[in-house]
């Protein structure tokens, strides 16, 4: 089984563009979460999407922005980039059927933005 | 909103000497759970626990979640270099098993 996938790899934005992220789930995982990473605020948790409809969103501005496709496939956007932007993108997929409520989280997407 | 503080931050070991990292909630939690993230990768999980006083091993790791469901430890014996990485403790918020409020993290050093 594929793990979760996202691309790209590495992105060089300039401030004031926006960017796509995506994101590919397990197979079979409806429940897609996307987490940000940097070093001084950690892990934080910026939106779950689960069977199209955003079902929890953290406390991020509005230039942050998601969607889920019909394949559980993901997309987050950030508008109007800013330097503290820059950061260790990271989805995770779960599977809300399972007992064990674990996230597979793929390789991240960072993002320099200068 | 819900927080998990973790501790230590950082904490640098002998390859042998046993490691410790532990995180605590203000509230009580329904279950938390451990991933490790090794340098530039990805968290992994780990584990979940989810009873009062649950203890569980995996080899030489020893997870232990708390009598009042308000704080964790993952204990780590004769640490190995294969061990570096930084442990986090995440908890689901609000009953949605894809929002997690993860720890700051302990990045755990060992020199051989």
């Amino acid at each position: 089984k594929a793990g979760v996938t996202q691309t790209p790899r590495y992105l060089i934005k300039t401030r004031g563009q926006q960017v796509t992220l995506s994101c590919s789930p397990i197979s079979g995982h409806r429940s897609v979460s996307w987490y940000q990473q940097t070093p001084g605020q950690g892990l934080q948790f910026l939106f779950e999407y689960f069977s199209e409809t955003q079902r929890n969103k953290g406390n991020f501005p509005g230039r942050f922005s998601g969607r889920q496709f019909s394949n559980s496939r993901s997309e987050m956007n950030v508008s109007t980039l800013e330097l503290g932007d820059s950061a260790l993108y990271l989805c995770a997929s779960s599977d809300p059927g399972q007992r064990n409520t674990e996230a597979f989280f793929g390789q991240g997407t960072r993002l320099t933005v200068v | 909103g819900q927080q998990v503080m973790q501790i230590p931050q950082y904490q640098h070991v002998q390859e042998g000497e046993d490691f410790t990292t532990y995180c605590n909630s203000s509230t009580t939690l329904s279950n938390i759970q451990w991933y490790k993230q090794r340098p530039g990768g990805h968290p992994v999980f780990l584990i979940q626990l989810v009873k009062s006083g649950e203890v569980k091993k995996q080899k030489r790791l020893t997870f232990q979640f708390g009598e009042a469901k308000k704080n964790s430890s993952l204990h780590i014996t004769a640490t190995q270099t294969t061990d570096v990485g930084t442990y986090f403790c995440a908890v689901n918020y609000g009953g949605s098993q894809g929002n997690l409020i993860f720890g700051k993290g302990t990045k755990l050093s060992v020199k051989p």
